[in-house]
This record gives C-alpha cells, structure tokens and sequence, in this order.
C-alpha cells in the first residue's frame, strides 16, 4: 500500500506557541488530503478536507483561523494549530488520498500534541 | 445524525480465542462501511470493508458483515494470535464505494492478546 508519514509523532509545546504537523504522502501524489482530531476514549473527528492548491474546507465547529492547514503541494500538506492552549492537547492524525472517485485514503501515524 | 458505536475496550483475550468487536452505526441512507486497524507506532491501516447491505467483507482471518436491518458490522476473528494486539476503528463513508475521505469513526477498540 500507499506511504504516509506524519511528522512529528510527539511535540510538547509551551501555551501561546504554535506548532506544525506535516503529512507527506512518501510514494503516490496525493490530491486530498484529510486532518482528523482524537480526544481520549473519543472517535476519530474529521477536521478539514485539503486540496492541493485551494483552501481548506473545515467541518462545522473547527476553528479555521486556529487551525491552518496549507496543502501547497501534491505530496506535503501541514496543519498548524496557532496560540496552542491546554485544550488543544490531542491526537492528531493525516490521510491522504489520491482523490480519485472509489479510491482508498492511507493514513499517517498520528501527532501527539501535548500543550503545557 | 451519522455516528458509528463500538464496544469499549479494552478487550483482552487469550491465544487462540474468538474475538467479537461490536460496532453499530446511525446513518441516514447507504454508507460503507469499513474495519480499520492501528499497531502500536503505526498509523491506521484499512482492515477490511463492505460496501453494500449482506456484503461480507474479510481479510487476514477476520471477517465483518454489513447488516443493514440491525444496522451492525460487527468485527470476528476465529483464532486471534499475540500480533493482532491493536487498536481497532470501525467506520462509514458517504463517497463513493471504495472512497475511505471524510469517514465517520468510532471510538476505537484496545485488543490486547495473551500468550
């Protein structure tokens, strides 16, 4: 199968800082890519769907102006979580599609997001 | 809504053992719906899927069938083995039938299996 790499896999940041997580779709060109949040004990909730090379589409109740989210090319997209609060502590994970109708999405490892 | 509900884990079991892991989901008209599985340190890979009601989706022994009048897809393997300790999601999708963007998840589901 397709190969995603999400890094960092773990980043302790101080509040009011922002941090970065890059996805790289490693051997296929990915036209979508998809960032998805995890509280503890909680689903997997989608938070934006990225294009490469247009805005991102963020779901109902994600802040998009907190989360920024660049897909400048075919194989890197980046979700910046801006100001980091303790709140933002969480699970964050990338997939990456080829955005073809029927195609399947290949996930990275995930980012654990620890804000102190 | 569209919501997807597994059992909560963790879930422990011994060589050899036949493992169930419920999932039911909510939705409004035909999801698919998929399996994925998480190792530890790995990103989530997809396990198996259906697409449509009666579809039997399975792979490296585990099996799942889409049950539209219980609205079940629920997870089974025969015989589990130590390397199938993981987390595993289930999950729908509205897009297309192979298409696994925008999926819906459920809360994830800790198989630990002792030797």
């Amino acid at each position: 199968g397709a190969v995603v790499s999400q890094h960092p896999s773990r980043v302790i940041c101080k509040s009011g800082t922002s941090v970065k997580i890059e996805c790289r779709s490693l051997d296929f060109q990915a036209t979508t890519m998809f960032w998805y949040r995890q509280f503890p004990k909680q689903s997997l909730m989608l938070m934006a769907t990225s294009n490469e090379g247009s805005k991102a589409t963020y779901e109902q109740g994600v802040e998009k102006d907190k989360f920024l989210i660049n897909h400048a090319s075919l194989t890197l997209s980046t979700l910046t979580v801006t100001s980091a609060h303790p709140e933002d502590s969480s699970f964050y994970i990338c997939s990456a599609s080829r955005g073809v109708a029927g195609t399947e999405a290949f996930f990275g490892q995930g980012t654990r997001l620890t804000v102190v | 809504g569209n919501s997807v509900t597994q059992m909560e884990g963790p879930v422990t079991l011994s060589e050899e053992a036949f493992l169930t892991i419920n999932c039911t989901y909510t939705a409004t008209g035909y999801p698919s719906l998929f399996w994925y599985v998480q190792y530890p340190g790995e990103g989530l890979q997809l396990l198996l899927k259906a697409t449509k009601a009666d579809d039997k989706g399975s792979n490296k022994g585990f099996e799942a069938t889409y049950r539209k009048e219980t609205t079940s897809f629920h997870l089974e393997k025969g015989s589990v083995q130590v390397s199938d300790s993981a987390v595993y999601f289930c999950a729908l999708s509205f897009y297309g039938s192979g298409n696994t963007g925008k999926l819906i998840f459920g809360q994830g589901t800790t198989l630990q299996v002792k030797p």
